[in-house]
């Protein structure tokens, strides 16, 4: 069965860069079958996609977002990361990884429990 | 850039009682991506519906998707305990490719 595990710093400070890593396990993260996405939810709010990549490294970013926003795909360690750049409050949010699938029309069918991260001082 | 919209933000309904979740996109969208998940709190969520009307796997029936064009809904049947969570609807444009997510539906017991 195939999972996902966020590993993140926990604590950021103004203006520094967000890293995290997505770990799959069950399953590779080289299957061109399924796309690997970052998505966060801020306190009490709803979901925010951030962006998404491929396991040939071919990535897509939220406009918003895209400016700040690096990732890169490890097959050797079957992992996805995202760094964010100049993080503020507003990136305060729990941070899931999500397996979308290219059969179910690129939905996001396997989630990760999701790692929160607190930009703060 | 398409927006999601869903209604009513709160539904507040009994266990056995149908569920009707609405989702409104800005354009005409294409069904093929219209996505429905499940969330509950301090849980990720969950895939129940995908391409419309598709049951994600182990989804029970009584979960339902229709629409097209600019309108979609979710339907539950009948109301089991576990269902009241918060519901979102989402799209995925594919020129520029990107997903957009609606705001959500928190159905509440009453």
């Amino acid at each position: 069965q195939v999972q996902l595990q966020e590993s993140g710093p926990g604590l950021v400070e103004p203006s520094q860069t967000l890293s995290l890593t997505c770990t799959v396990s069950g399953g590779s993260v080289s299957s061109g079958a399924y796309s690997w996405t970052l998505i966060r939810q801020r306190p009490g709010k709803g979901l925010e996609w951030i962006g998404s990549i491929l396991y040939s490294g071919d990535t897509y970013h939220n406009p918003s977002l895209s400016s700040r926003i690096t990732m890169s795909v490890d097959t050797s360690d079957n992992q996805f990361s995202l760094m964010l750049a100049s993080v503020t409050a507003a990136d305060t949010a729990v941070y899931l990884c999500a397996r979308g699938n290219y059969g179910a029309y690129v939905a996001f069918d396997i989630w990760g429990q999701g790692t929160k991260v607190t930009v703060s001082s | 850039e398409i927006v999601l919209t869903q209604s009513p933000g709160t539904l507040s309904l009994s266990p056995g009682e149908r569920a009707t979740l609405s989702c409104r996109a800005s354009q005409t969208v294409s069904g093929s991506y219209l996505a429905w998940y499940q969330q509950k709190p301090g849980q990720a969520p969950r895939l129940l519906i995908y391409s419309t009307s598709s049951r994600a796997t182990g989804i029970p029936d009584r979960f339902s998707g229709s629409g097209s064009g600019t309108d979609f809904t979710l339907n539950i049947s009948r109301l089991e305990p576990e269902d009241f969570a918060l519901y979102y609807c989402q799209h995925f444009d594919n020129s520029p490719p990107g997903f957009t997510f609606g705001p959500g539906t928190k159905v509440a017991i009453k």
